[in-house]
């Protein structure tokens, strides 16, 4: 599957507590990027690593990309209620034209 | 103000009927997208136009029809609504697909319910 696939699926966390979630994948790419999804809203863009990066960093979230693993995490720091969300990796093959979502990681922050 | 639009946000019709899906991007981007996302989250691309011009088609029926006037509105037209089809449907654009580093921005969805 050229997808990525998040882990855990599910995450629930206390308020102030950090949140990763893990995105593998199969391909060779360009660059991944992370989306948030609130309940019943569109997505939006977070953060975009190129192939060629190994870590970055935007307010609270730290991304990093392992591609001899073909990994990357999204950690979310001193988490908040408003953090709340699914979170999804979309990934663009190296020469490709779509860019391909996975499933998600349903991230639930505790007050 | 809203960069991404698409009407309306809930469709609730009866299985056989034909529905539309109309999306406005004021963003000026070249590139629109329609994606589909099922009960579980899984976000499926449909269709991209690239200034009106189709440049992706996965394995969608033919009974989904995308229409584009000009490159800033992406309409969706569906034939023949099965209860499969019942999923959320999201409109995105991007300032020129071809460019891999390019954000998508999303609208907000529209919740297709077929009874």
């Amino acid at each position: 599957s050229q997808q990525g696939e998040e882990d855990p699926q599910a995450l629930s966390i206390q308020e102030g507590e950090n949140a990763t979630m893990n995105c593998s994948y199969k391909t060779s790419i360009n660059n991944l990027q992370w989306y948030r999804q609130n309940s019943g809203r569109g997505l939006v863009h977070l953060i975009l690593i190129r192939s060629n990066e190994r870590e970055k960093h935007s307010g609270r979230l730290r991304v990093t990309l392992d591609t001899s693993k073909k990994s990357s995490s999204l950690l979310i720091t001193a988490s908040r209620a408003a953090d709340t969300a699914s979170y999804f990796c979309a990934l663009r093959n190296t020469g490709g034209f779509k860019t391909i979502f996975g499933a998600g990681t349903r991230l639930f922050v505790k007050a | 103000d809203t960069a991404v639009s698409q009407t309306p946000k809930y469709l609730v019709t009866q299985m056989g009927n034909d529905k539309s899906i109309k999306c406005e991007q004021n963003l000026g981007h070249d590139t629109m997208y329609w994606y589909k996302q099922d009960s579980k989250k899984f976000l499926k691309i449909m269709f991209s136009y690239n200034n009106k011009e189709l440049i992706i088609n996965e394995t969608v029926p033919n009974r989904f029809s995308p229409k584009s006037p000009d490159k800033a509105h992406l309409n969706l037209h569906i034939n023949s609504l099965e209860l499969g089809d019942s999923a959320v449907y999201f409109c995105a654009s991007s300032q020129d697909g071809s460019r891999s580093n390019q954000p998508q921005h999303f609208g907000d969805g529209t919740r297709l319910s077929i009874l």
